[in-house]
């Protein structure tokens, strides 16, 4: 089965904080992405990348940075956090294929103060 | 740009009851569609994924078709038990290296 880890369930940080979130997937996936879900806005995308060392911004990459330096490893950084970045943020990863089916992992649910 | 909604938001049914959630897409150029569940506070899971050129696929109690010419899909869920509440979203696939395409879900209760 694959399976997408995500480091932490739950984290409480300050504001102005570093917060590093960690993903890592096992199934040579060429293709991974970062999440956020908010009630009433569903879920909406970060950040993505096709491959080691490749990223792509999505709709709301303002406040975030990524990492991708080793294929099942991509990491989604915000380097001041701050109060409206508390969220639950989901990771998710695929093949490089068009056809490929997307798998998310259990999730991080992140509290800023 | 590809939309997709999901009607109802929120549902509510007995035990036992055959139920039919809905999913609506405006680009109709898509190369798959896949049904997530996804449960208070935790990741999402991967149901059932259509490829384009399929009309159905099931898994035990669930049935989902597609219907690209008219944007449409449907998740059947057949004597739906309480255990099957949890929000259940929709995302599609379009060509090119662009990512899947959600929809907001629709919670759903089963009620004993």
């Amino acid at each position: 089965d694959v399976k997408v880890t995500q480091s932490s369930r739950y984290l409480v940080k300050r504001t102005g904080e570093k917060v590093f979130l960690e993903c890592v997937q096992d199934m040579d996936h060429e293709n991974m992405f970062w999440y956020r879900q908010d009630p009433g806005l569903g879920l909406r995308l970060i950040y993505f990348s096709y491959d080691v060392k490749m990223k792509e911004k999505g709709d709301i990459p303002e406040g975030y940075s990524v990492s991708r330096e080793k294929k099942e490893r991509f990491s989604l950084i915000l380097e001041s956090a701050s109060t409206n970045q508390t969220s639950m943020y989901l990771c998710a990863s695929r093949t490089g294929q068009n056809t490929g089916e997307l798998f998310f992992g259990e999730g991080s649910r992140l509290t800023v103060l | 740009k590809q939309e997709v909604t999901q009607i109802p938001a929120a549902l509510s049914v007995p035990e036992g009851e055959n139920l039919v959630l809905n999913c609506s897409f405006t680009d109709s150029a898509i190369y798959n569609l896949q049904w997530f569940r996804q449960d208070p506070g935790k990741g999402l899971t991967s149901l059932l994924l259509i490829q384009s050129s399929q009309r159905e696929q099931t898994s035990g109690r669930l049935n989902a078709s597609l219907d690209k010419s008219s944007g449409r899909s449907t998740l059947y869920i057949a004597a739906s038990q309480p255990g099957d509440s949890a929000t259940y979203l929709c995302a599609v696939k379009n060509s090119g290296n662009t990512p899947l395409v959600f929809g907001k879900g629709t919670r759903l209760s089963v009620i004993a």
